[in-house]
């Protein structure tokens, strides 16, 4: 069954630094989401990716993020200068008509 | 407002008994997507079950439905035959499409533990 993967399943980084969260979504779906949730907390959304652009973005997602899809097959969140309450579960999501999610990746900045 | 809302923070149900899992939402689209997703403990976010908003009848999957009343914008998940692996986060989220894209929201979740 095709399925969203997301690497790596976690990463410790330092405060200050950029990271950089990797997805590949199921191949035939057109949208593409990054969330996060911070621990038990509520599910974020952070920014849509439709026909290589930004379809819409949260308050939340400033200038400090940046999505690309660099490759036909690869969709990537940039988080840079991180910050302690950047540590959150961030999950990569595709849709064709629902959505399915990755298994996440969970970023500590310390 | 677009909006997701949960009320249960936590429910307990019996092992093999049916439980309800409540949600409304609040939108002034005419055409939205309502979704249940489970979050066990390891964190991954998996699709249960979707609601279109012009579907006439209510969406099941196996042990899963979804109770829509759309007059009451409310989009209950019903679990039949609770099992212990059932425990777990549940989100119910509402999609929404604007200028050709989509957008999922999400209500704060209903930890639900099965008992033994």
């Amino acid at each position: 069954e095709p399925e969203v993967t997301q690497t790596p399943s976690h990463q410790v980084t330092q405060m200050g630094q950029e990271v950089i969260l990797r997805c590949v979504p199921i191949s035939n779906h057109l949208y593409f989401y990054w969330y996060r949730q911070i621990l038990g907390q509520k599910v974020e959304f952070l920014v849509s990716f439709y026909n290589n652009e930004i379809s819409e973005k949260s308050e939340i997602f400033d200038d400090q993020f940046s999505v690309e899809r660099p490759d036909g097959s690869n969709f990537t969140l940039k988080i840079r200068s991180t910050k302690l309450e950047d540590s959150a579960m961030y999950f990569c999501a595709s849709s064709h008509t629902e959505a399915f999610f990755g298994q996440g990746t969970r970023l500590t900045v310390v | 407002a677009q909006k997701i809302t949960q009320t249960q923070p936590g429910m307990f149900v019996q092992e093999k008994e049916a439980v309800t899992l409540d949600c409304t939402y609040d939108t002034s689209d005419q055409s939205y997507g309502l979704f249940w997703y489970k979050q066990p403990s390891s964190g991954e976010m998996i699709f249960l079950i979707y609601q279109g908003s012009y579907d006439e009848q209510n969406a099941t999957e196996g042990r899963y439905s979804l109770n829509f009343q759309k007059a009451r914008k409310s989009a209950n998940l019903v679990i039949s035959a609770s099992q212990l692996g059932d425990s777990a986060m549940y989100f119910c989220a509402m999609r929404l499409s604007a200028s050709g894209t989509y957008k999922y929201i999400f209500g704060t979740g209903t930890r639900l533990k099965v008992l033994a």
